[in-house]
C-alpha cells in the first residue's frame, strides 16, 4: 500500500514570493490533514478535510494561506505572500472516518493519521 | 477547549532500562482516541501506539505501552528496554469524535549507552 505523498520534499523562496505543496493521501482514507511544523515544536493543525469539506481550518492564517482539496483526493496548500516565520515543514496525513469502539489492534490500525514525509519550506 | 499536555522537554533514559513519556489531555468529548507517534531526526513521524477512550485496557505494541488513566486524563508512553534507535522527538496526540487532531509540544528522548 502506497503511503501519503508530498511534493516537493525541500524548497527555499524568498519572502513575498508563493509556493505550493501538494499532496496524495492513502487510497480510500476520507480524511486529509495539513500540519505546520516549525523547528523544535510539536505539529499544528492549519487545516483538516473530510472528503472535500473543511472540518477545520481555525488556526490556517487565512489571509495568506490557501488549501483546498476539489475532488475529495489529493490536496494542495499554498502560501502566498510568504513570510519567514512561515519557514517549516508542512506536513500532510490522512486517515480513514474515526472509530473510538474497536476490537481489536487492526480496527484500531484503522484510526491510525499516516504523514507524510514532510515538505521543508525556507523562507529567505 | 481541547488540549495536550507534555511537560517534559528532555529526558534522559539509559540503554536497556525502562522510561516513561508523560502526557495529560482535556477534552469535553466522551469519544476519543489517543496516540503517540515518534520523530527521529530525519523528520518522519512514525506511529507507535494507539489507545481509544473506550478500552478497557491499556494498548501495547511490542516495546511501546500505553498507561491510560482516564480519570486522571492521561496517557504516558512506557519504552522498556531502551534502545539507541529510540533516541528520537515523541509527540502524544489526541483524535476527538469531531474528527480535529491535535498534538503536544513533544519530548526529546536522549538514550546513553
Amino acid at each position: 500500500e502506497a503511503g501519503v505523498a508530498q511534493s516537493p520534499r525541500y524548497k527555499i523562496i524568498e519572502k513575498r514570493q508563493s509556493v505550493a505543496f501538494w499532496c496524495n493521501p492513502i487510497s480510500g482514507h476520507a480524511t486529509l490533514y495539513w500540519y505546520q511544523q516549525i523547528l523544535g515544536q510539536g505539529p499544528k493543525l492549519l487545516i483538516q478535510f473530510q472528503n472535500n469539506g473543511v472540518v477545520d481550518d481555525s488556526q490556517l492564517p487565512k489571509d495568506r494561506f490557501s488549501a483546498e482539496r476539489l475532488k475529495g483526493v489529493d490536496s494542495t496548500l499554498k502560501i502566498q505572500p510568504a513570510k519567514l516565520e512561515d519557514s517549516a515543514v508542512y506536513l500532510c496525513a490522512s486517515s480513514s472516518p474515526f472509530r473510538t469502539a474497536v476490537r481489536d489492534s487492526q480496527e484500531a490500525s484503522g484510526n491510525t493519521i499516516y504523514f507524510g514525509e514532510g515538505s521543508w519550506l525556507t523562507v529567505v | 477547549a481541547q488540549k495536550i499536555t507534555q511537560t517534559q522537554p528532555g529526558m534522559f533514559v539509559q540503554e536497556k532500562e525502562a522510561v516513561t513519556l508523560d502526557c495529560t489531555y482535556d477534552t469535553s468529548d466522551q469519544s476519543y482516541g489517543l496516540f503517540w507517534y515518534k520523530q527521529p531526526s530525519s523528520g518522519e513521524m512514525i506511529f507507535l501506539i494507539y489507545q481509544g477512550s473506550y478500552d478497557e485496557q491499556n494498548a501495547t505494541e511490542g516495546r511501546y505501552s500505553l498507561n491510560f488513566q482516564k480519570a486522571r486524563k492521561s496517557a504516558n508512553l512506557v519504552i522498556s528496554a531502551s534502545q539507541l534507535g529510540d533516541s528520537a522527538m515523541y509527540f502524544c496526540a489526541m483524535r476527538t469524535g469531531g474528527f480535529k487532531t491535535i498534538f503536544g509540544a513533544g519530548t526529546r528522548l536522549f538514550v546513553k549507552a
